[in-house]
């Protein structure tokens, strides 16, 4: 498996401008998240999506940000319209989640190279 | 609300030795924890996962262990390589799917 694909890896953009982050999960995975990482802050989980529907977006920034996943192979994030403050690194991350009855187990996660973003 | 911390900050040892990172939080309700390394410029490269009624794991020369009821994970590297430099990010996820990473230990090998 190629691991999860995001895309583009850098991205250059004005203020004001849309920007729209791609990321394809590892096939079969059933969980899809975003994050953020900069250096004041750190890592920070934005959203994540179960069989992709969103279930917690409670990390996404503001209003600016919006997150979809059509289908399982398949998620954006899209930012709108940026600002400086957007600037950081994208990481998008897959994992499995598995059931057993009612036990739940949850693989571990594999992340993407990321999306470095500057905002100008 | 869960905090992660790790322990030390940065760390500069010679080839070859033996290292320990520690890792601490604050919420011992965790569904499992998990153990990164990220090189500068790129993503995060997941190393050991440890599911929350396991104690340890091992992968090669890495072996991380794990005491809820102290709050605490560390992640031992045996036999150091300059090639193990890097940031080493321990991140605990909560039944909720909630996801916290700490702040890193920057590891320097010195050949």
């Amino acid at each position: 498996d190629a691991g999860v694909i995001q895309s583009p890896r850098h991205e250059v953009t004005e203020m004001g401008q849309e920007v729209t982050l791609r990321c394809k999960p590892i096939s079969g995975h059933n969980s899809l998240f975003w994050y953020r990482q900069t250096m004041m802050r750190g890592l920070e989980l934005l959203i994540y999506f179960n069989n992709n529907v969103p279930i917690d977006d409670s990390g996404m920034p503001e209003d600016r940000f919006s997150a979809k996943m059509p289908n399982a192979s398949f998620s954006t994030l899209k930012i709108q319209p940026s600002e400086p403050r957007d600037s950081a690194v994208y990481f998008c991350a897959s994992s499995l989640v598995l059931w057993a009855g009612e036990t739940r187990r949850q693989e571990a996660q594999y992340f993407g190279p990321g999306t470095r973003l500057l905002v100008l | 609300k869960q905090e992660v911390t790790q322990i030390p900050a940065a760390l500069s040892v010679p080839e070859g030795e033996n290292l320990v990172l520690n890792c601490s939080f604050t919420d011992s309700a965790i569904y499992n924890l998990q153990w990164f390394r990220q090189d500068p410029g790129k993503g995060l490269t997941s190393l050991l996962l440890i599911q929350s009624s396991q104690r340890e794991q091992t992968s090669g020369r890495l072996n991380a262990s794990l005491d809820k009821s102290s709050g605490r994970s560390t992640l031992y590297i045996a036999a150091s390589q300059p090639g193990d430099s890097a940031t080493y990010l321990c991140a605990v996820r909560g039944y909720g799917q909630n996801f916290v990473f700490g702040p890193g230990t920057r590891l320097s090998v010195l050949p």
